[in-house]
């Protein structure tokens, strides 16, 4: 069981905005680690999306963006298009595991 | 273009001992930490270990400490992920990823390993 938790799936229609929450403890987003977003491709490896305060690696459309306060995060995808349906993890440092965690995935469906 | 290439698919029997790698180019191997993820089929993701090349420093899940060795070969730029004697439960597909130097996020994949046990 992960100890970040996201919603197991989320659906909008072209063009709407969504967003997927990731939820942490005291031991990682509460102690002021960085949360960090992945997309998963159906068959590809996980992709670098958004890390630390809301920074988009090269190529990233600014349609991505994300968010952190206290132990909650959020990505949100505005102008949604079909090439976005995906896995979506969350990422962040815990300091009682001594290691990384993900979230547990959210699958994200374009109408 | 730095990226991490992994080894090919593998297909085990149970009890049988396995190897699998991951080259890196394009960026100095052993001043990054290399680390290795599990997705099991139709799952999300789990931290198993993490290596820094330069010094063989090597930490691991508490959930796979004692089921898998993580090493280094600094010479090749490649790091590797092993099982002594795998189990079907191992049956998954695995990344390796590079740790940032600035922060904790993984960039570049690797393409992936499908280890496949039965």
């Amino acid at each position: 069981q992960s100890v970040l938790t996201q919603p197991p799936s989320v659906s909008g229609a072209p063009g709407q905005r969504i967003t997927i929450s990731c939820t942490g403890t005291s031991s990682n987003m509460g102690t002021g680690y960085d949360v960090h977003w992945y997309q998963q491709l159906p068959g590809t490896a996980p992709k670098l999306l958004i890390y630390g305060k809301n920074n988009r690696p090269s190529g990233v459309p600014d349609r991505f963006s994300g968010s952190k306060s206290g132990t909650s995060a959020s990505l949100a995808i505005t102008g949604l298009q079909a090439e976005d349906e995906a896995d979506y993890y969350c990422q962040s440092y815990d300091i009682s595991l001594s290691g990384w965690l993900f979230g547990g995935g959210t699958k994200l469906t374009v109408l | 273009e730095v990226q991490l290439v992994q080894s090919g698919a593998e297909v085990k029997k149970p009890g049988e001992s396995l190897k699998i790698s991951c080259r890196g180019s394009g960026f100095s191997f052993s001043s990054n930490w290399i680390v290795w993820v599990r997705q099991m089929p139709g799952k999300g993701l789990e931290w198993v270990g993490i290596i820094y090349p330069g010094d063989s420093d090597t930490r691991y899940s508490p959930s796979f400490e004692g089921q898998v060795t993580i090493s280094a070969d600094r010479s090749t730029s490649t790091a590797y992920l092993q099982w002594s004697s795998l189990k079907a439960s191992d049956t998954a597909m695995y990344y390796c990823a590079r740790r940032s130097s600035r922060d904790n996020y993984f960039d570049p994949w690797g393409q992936g390993t499908l280890v496949t046990v039965s």
